[in-house]
């Protein structure tokens, strides 16, 4: 079945410590994108990439980092920089100029 | 960054009601989307609405995309019991490299 998966579902993270999260697809779709979700609240952009190996900075990008080296992967690692990293986040792709967004599961990080 | 009102917040309603909520923008759209989240999960892509004026159905939902490219509004008629969740507009501008802004959400929930 085509796709979006991120992994892990849930993912704790100790103080100071860089944690990654995955998102993969197998859609074929050029563009990626991080979004954060915190209670009650919409979405927020953090970093998104519209062809390998380039990418540009969302909304809340302070304290966070991206790496887009394959069509099908676009981690997010949340650093030791980000003092308030608990939050749902929720991966996306679409294909080429399209402004229509898929949505993977999320993962819900939370910090000990 | 830029979010877009909702309204209403949240809704308590009783199944077999009908349901109206919209999302306004100060800006212009050109495209405007309609996704489902429910607890714990990613969103899920209702209705994309791509010319002013439009009126798109996907079963007991039907959209439309305001004149004034201002706005949008969802309707879902004969509520269920899977109708609960958060309702999510977003929009999009020609150019901005197929960034959403998103709105706060309408929280629904159906009593029996």
């Amino acid at each position: 079945d085509g796709g979006i998966t991120q992994s892990p579902k849930y993912l704790f993270r100790k103080e100071g410590q860089n944690v990654t999260l995955s998102c993969e697809q197998n859609l074929n779709h050029d563009a990626m994108y991080w979004y954060r979700q915190d209670p009650g609240q919409g979405l927020r952009l953090i970093y998104y990439s519209q062809i390998v190996n380039d990418f540009q900075k969302g909304d809340i990008a302070e304290g966070y980092s991206v790496s887009r080296e394959k069509k099908e992967s676009f981690p997010l690692t949340v650093t030791s920089a980000q003092k308030n990293p608990t939050a749902f986040y929720l991966c996306a792709s679409s294909m080429g100029t399209s402004k229509t967004q898929y949505f993977g599961p999320g993962t819900r990080l939370l910090v000990l | 960054g830029q979010q877009l009102n909702q309204s209403p917040q949240s809704m308590f309603i009783q199944e077999g009601e009908d349901v109206s909520m919209n999302c306004t923008s100060s800006s212009i759209f050109n495209t405007w989307l309609w996704y489902k989240q429910d607890p714990g999960e990613g969103p899920v892509l209702l209705i994309a609405l791509y010319k002013a004026g439009e009126l798109t159905s996907n079963g007991r939902l039907t959209a439309q995309f305001g004149i004034t490219r201002k706005d949008s509004f969802l309707n879902i008629s004969a509520s269920i019991p899977s109708d609960v969740g958060i309702y999510f507009c977003a929009g999009a501008f020609t150019g901005t490299a197929s960034k959403l802004t998103f709105g706060t959400g309408t929280r629904l929930q159906v009593t029996l």
